[in-house]
């Protein structure tokens, strides 16, 4: 199994709301990512999952929240969203935490704030 | 922090000849540089991709090469075909001891005439 899987594919939320995305690998990879790509743009990193751990926040709002409960998952979850949040939310895995291990990126989570 | 300036933003070419799309990085620790292609609504797919150990690397139609010296790299593509219409992204990655995410290029529309 080469894939990384996202769900939900889209989702729709009021600026009120609480709801989370999903991501998960089964390649036995020890590194997970999520990125924000905005239309038109290149995927934008924010939070970098090593061993399990967070070992990068790039300086992303407190209202995403990520959390990774073991090694082949890892969820962002959102509150408080603001209509400019509204992306393309990929995740990503890579075998190990070197830095030069290929990423593999799931479908993403297509996600629209009202 | 890694800066990816990729050229040119738009590229079209006939059917049949090739494609050269450039990237410059800043970052001289920087020593992973993949290749994405991006179509519609779907996610980045790895095309190719290039360590700092190496300064080419061929797969079928798709070449990649990197000069560390003046830190630029560049993707060949040649005899297009109308498949590869598409975006991509050039990226680099810095070894910080740790996982780290990638940095990527503005992206190049790749236009294939018929």
């Amino acid at each position: 199994d080469t894939e990384v899987t996202q769900t939900p594919k889209h989702l729709v939320m009021g600026m009120t709301n609480k709801k989370s995305l999903k991501c998960e690998q089964h390649m036995g990879h020890r590194a997970m990512y999520w990125y924000k790509q905005k239309a038109k743009k290149p995927p934008e990193l924010m939070f970098v999952y090593s061993y399990e751990k967070l070992s990068i926040n790039e300086s992303v709002p407190s209202r995403f929240s990520p959390e990774c409960p073991n090694s082949s998952l890892l969820n962002l979850h959102l509150h408080a969203l603001q209509p400019e949040d509204s992306a393309l939310y990929l995740c990503a895995s890579s075998r190990g935490s070197g830095g030069t291990d290929t990423q593999y990126f799931g479908p993403g989570t297509r996600l629209t704030v009202l | 922090g890694e800066n990816v300036e990729q050229h040119p933003s738009t590229l079209s070419v006939q059917e049949g000849d090739s494609a050269v799309i450039k990237c410059t990085y800043s970052d001289s620790a920087s020593n992973y540089f993949p290749w994405y292609k991006q179509e519609l609504g779907k996610r980045p797919q790895l095309i190719i991709d290039i360590r700092s150990n190496v300064g080419e690397k061929k797969d079928q139609r798709i070449a990649v090469t990197l000069n560390k010296t003046a830190k630029h790299f560049s993707l060949h593509i040649t005899e297009t075909q109308p498949e590869d219409s598409a975006v991509y992204f050039c990226a680099a990655s810095t070894t910080g001891g740790g996982a780290d995410g990638l940095t990527f290029g503005k992206g190049t529309h790749l236009i294939i005439q018929p």
